[in-house]
């Protein structure tokens, strides 16, 4: 079976760090193009960045750019989030997303949860 | 900023047909924003159900079915029934490896 599962949410003080990551599990990791989104309580749902099969390609949402830096390990079918200067409005559940061709993501994990609090 | 519009909610009655739309705050949705969408429930990831603005994903019933509609793209759920009701999401490809999600539409069913 197909898996994403997130990992390493939990409490950050406002300008704090967090590195989460996604392992992934019955396919061919390193084939595909990969996506963290996240989703804000009660709210909605924002894309934040994407990193290619093999890491030539990453790109990031307006909102994280400077802050978030995306990453990769095929040999362990492994992504990761490192998360920098911490804000409020980084409170979100994280989701891990396979994109496919045609730019839509097929496959999501359940999700782990990062609060900025004091 | 680019902003993706949808209908913040919709009430369809069982067997009915819905159309949600998702379009642009500038400009026209058109097939070259490869349009997907995405059904959720409290407390669940999203769930695919359409990719490049008609196809369906594996397993999605045909009563969903995507379209572009005059500027915006849309998804028409035809014989709605009661576990459709949740969250819809589209997606809009911006170019350069990005993404914007739309504001979302609840859809209830009753």
């Amino acid at each position: 079976e197909e898996q994403l599962v997130e990992s390493g949410g939990g409490l950050v003080k406002p300008g704090g760090s967090l590195r989460i990551s996604c392992a992934a599990s019955g396919f061919s990791f390193s084939f595909f193009t990969m996506n963290w989104v996240r989703q804000t309580p009660g709210k909605g749902l924002e894309w934040v960045s994407s990193i290619s099969s093999s890491n030539d390609h990453i790109y990031y949402a307006d909102s994280v750019k400077g802050r978030f830096t995306i990453s990769r390990d095929n040999a362990k079918n492994s992504l990761f989030l490192q998360m920098n200067s911490l804000r409020a409005e980084d409170t979100a559940v994280y989701y891990c997303a396979r994109r496919l061709t045609y730019w839509y993501f097929d496959l999501w994990g359940r999700g782990t949860l990062v609060t900025v609090s004091s | 900023q680019t902003v993706v519009t949808q209908e913040p909610s919709f009430s369809v009655s069982p067997g009915g047909t819905v159309t949600l739309t998702c379009g642009l705050s500038s400009g026209s949705v058109s097939a070259s924003y490869y349009p997907s969408w995405y059904q959720q429930t409290p407390g669940q990831p999203p769930r695919t159900l359409i990719y490049n603005t008609y196809s369906r994903s594996s397993g999605v019933p045909d009563r969903f079915s995507g379209s572009i509609l005059g500027n915006k793209a849309a998804l028409t759920i035809t014989g709605a029934q009661a576990d459709d009701e949740s969250d819809y999401w589209c997606v809009l490809y911006m170019g350069s490896g990005t993404f914007v999600f739309g504001t979302g539409t609840k859809v209830t069913v009753l």
